[in-house]
């Protein structure tokens, strides 16, 4: 049982480059997340969809679009990035029914140079 | 707007007992939740506290007083493996949307 699965986990991008982090949960969560960590910092929510079919904005959406292709998978796209981007991503999921639950994968370390 | 509002660091003693606490302000509250994350690791799901009271795992208890917007994390018998970063975490708006406190770093001397 894999749970929560990210790639790349890690990259390097130059300024001005387009790039796609994917995600993978295996248990049949309904929910799933992307948030984003800076150096001793919190996570931040980029996006979030609560069911499959739907995507909602977080508390750091610029600069990112996500796609919710299935149940399973919800992917993170960079379409033009910045410095300022260079971050730990993390990827979760959760049942969406109020358990407080998140399950989350190991991380993707993006640079930007 | 929301906001969670937790101590930056705390240290403590190997065998001590320790509290984290946590404030927030949201709009629409459901529940409180608590993570831990060892550097460079992923966070890790400890409690969750829908209704007042404590909630007792093992050397980990959460508390939460929804009159008082205010949780906390007391952590028992402090082992240095318990060094690591602690995060609260609230639904807000809806029961999907998760926002996360920026965590407090705790660090134990033996």
């Amino acid at each position: 049982n894999a749970g929560v699965t990210q790639t790349p986990k890690f990259q390097v991008l130059k300024t001005g480059q387009s790039m796609t982090l994917q995600c993978a949960q295996d248990m049949n969560h309904n929910s799933m997340y992307w948030y984003r960590q800076d150096p001793g910092m919190g996570l931040r929510l980029i996006y979030y969809s609560a069911s499959e079919g739907t995507t909602d904005k977080g508390e750091v959406p610029n600069g990112y679009n996500v796609s919710r292709l299935n149940k399973r998978e919800f992917s993170l796209r960079l379409e033009s990035a910045a410095p300022s981007q260079t971050s730990v991503y993390f990827c979760a999921s959760s049942e969406g029914r109020d358990t407080g639950e998140l399950f989350f994968g190991e991380g993707s370390r993006l640079t930007v140079l | 707007g929301q906001s969670l509002e937790q101590p930056s660091e705390v240290t403590a003693v190997e065998g001590a007992i320790v509290q984290i606490n946590c404030t927030y302000q949201t709009s629409g509250f459901y529940g409180l939740s608590w993570y831990q994350q060892h550097d460079g690791g992923a966070p890790t799901f400890l409690s969750y506290n829908a209704l007042d009271g404590l909630e007792e795992t093992g050397r980990f208890s959460s508390f939460l007083s929804r009159s008082d917007s205010y949780g906390y994390l007391l952590l028992q018998e402090l082992q240095m493996k318990d060094s690591a970063s602690y995060f609260c975490a609230v639904p807000y708006s809806s029961a999907s949307k998760i926002i996360f406190g920026s965590g407090t770093r705790l660090s134990i001397r033996p």
